[in-house]
């Protein structure tokens, strides 16, 4: 079965940092580009970064640039999101999300891992 | 930066109804539009992309339709599972920003 499994959410002081995980299974996971997407409380969908599949290309969302540092390790079967400098804002369920070419639409997802940034 | 709008934001529906949701870009965006389906406390799932194509397993009551800066999505007979929130998103821009429309929530009449 095709998945994609989140971990490493929490509560975390504003200005902390969090490590996000996503492990993929049932597809050859080094061939497909990746990303996260995060959705606050109540709210919409919001893209926060992008990974190509080698993760020689990388792109993130004005929102996050500077703070977030997203990595893979195709050898793990692993995406990965360094989220550092938190503020309340990123508040939100995270969900890792695979890319279909040519649309460029994310065709497989996690289950969401939470994450609260509160004192 | 493309910015993507949803109308209506909400409706109300019976099941069997046809029920159509638009969204539109900023900029002409070709082809590059995609629509998932969302459910409370779930993972947002993808039913068309590249406007008019649909996902493998997706049932054939949805549609899409549109390019340019003007699309569409429809349901041609409601089902009682596909009440939930529908985004529309952008995949043009280069570098990407995938921008997703704000939803549109269809609830039961």
């Amino acid at each position: 079965e095709v998945q994609l499994v989140e971990s490493g959410g929490g509560l975390v002081q504003p200005g902390g940092s969090l490590r996000l995980s996503c492990a993929a299974s049932g597809f050859t996971f080094s061939s497909y580009e990746m990303n996260w997407v995060r959705q606050a409380p109540g709210k919409g969908l919001e893209w926060v970064s992008y990974i190509s599949s080698s993760g020689s290309t990388i792109y993130y969302a004005d929102s996050v640039k500077g703070r977030f540092t997203i990595s893979r390790d195709n050898a793990k079967n692993s995406l990965y999101l360094q989220m550092n400098s938190l503020r309340a804002e990123d508040t939100a369920v995270y969900y890792c999300a695979r890319i279909i070419a040519p649309a460029d639409a994310f065709d497989i997802w996690g289950q969401g891992t939470m994450v609260t940034v509160s004192s | 930066d493309i910015q993507m709008t949803q109308s209506p934001s909400s409706l109300s529906a019976s099941v069997g109804d046809r029920v159509t949701i638009t969204c539109r870009a900023s900029q002409s965006i070709s082809s590059y539009l995609n629509w998932y389906q969302q459910k409370p406390g779930k993972a947002p799932k993808l039913l068309i992309y590249a406007a008019s194509s649909l996902q493998s397993g997706v049932p054939s009551r949805f549609s899409g339709s549109g390019s340019g800066t003007d699309f569409t999505l429809t349901i041609s007979s409601l089902q009682p599972e596909d009440f939930a929130t529908y985004y529309c998103q952008q995949s043009y821009s280069t570098p990407p920003e995938f921008t997703f429309g704000p939803g549109t929530k269809v609830d039961i009449k």
